[in-house]
């Protein structure tokens, strides 16, 4: 399987500034996820990312809060965008595989975001 | 909407006891997916099963899927400490055009050792 990578691991911000995480895939896939998951609970998906196509966003997320990038078909970002307590969670990126493999998804490691 | 409902939310074992955690969709699923997060970790896939009354077995792990396709399960046989962690099904839906996994909240395993 893939190596999946997301900067920053972790970020303490303050309210009202975003913040940038990126996602790096040492394969080319064709679907990326991008999740948000409070401690102790389960997943929240916040869209789907396709490489040459607008994000797919879920009910309750929009692009002005959740802008992101797919530029290409190992790498994409998520901003999450004037901040509030509120947005404090790990958010996650994973990847689907094409092929024979379909629809089974692999994460990457996180990024915890802690907003004061 | 489409929900998958996982139960029981914790469950707390003597190693060496079994353990099963059991989910259930409202409608028909394409598959179920079963994952497994670590604590501090994050969701690492364990299997997928697309077959109606689908059986698979990973070493101490079995899995199956209902024959109408909206439940299954995951059964550990003689847990061991390495077994911690949160189990979460997903399964296979359909939004609109879309397909999309939707995900239970997860079982929660302790294992006493």
């Amino acid at each position: 399987s893939a190596v999946i990578s997301q900067k920053p691991s972790r970020d303490i911000c303050q309210r009202g500034t975003s913040l940038t995480i990126q996602c790096q895939v040492d394969s080319q896939v064709t679907m990326m996820f991008w999740y948000r998951q409070q401690p102790g609970q389960s997943l929240t998906l916040i869209a789907t990312a396709n490489q040459g196509s607008e994000a797919t966003y879920e009910s309750g997320f929009v692009i002005d809060k959740f802008p992101i990038s797919r530029p290409n078909l190992t790498f994409s970002t998520l901003t999450v965008s004037n901040m509030s307590p509120e947005d404090s969670s790990i958010y996650l990126c994973s990847v689907e595989w094409s092929g024979n493999r379909p629809y089974e998804q692999y994460f990457g490691p996180g990024t915890r975001l802690t907003v004061t | 909407g489409q929900q998958v409902m996982q139960i029981p939310q914790y469950q707390h074992v003597q190693e060496g006891e079994d353990f099963t955690t059991y989910c259930n969709s409202s409608t028909t699923l394409s598959n179920i997916q079963w994952y497994k997060q670590r604590p501090g970790g994050h969701p690492v896939f364990l299997i997928q099963l697309v077959k109606s009354g689908e059986v698979k077995k990973q070493k101490r792990l079995t899995f199956q899927f209902g024959e109408a396709k909206k439940n299954s399960s995951l059964h550990i046989t003689a847990t061991q400490t390495t077994d911690v962690g949160t189990y979460f099904c997903a399964g296979l839906g359909r939004a609109g055009n879309n397909r999309k996994l939707i995900w239970g909240l997860g079982t929660s395993l302790a294992v006493n050792p």
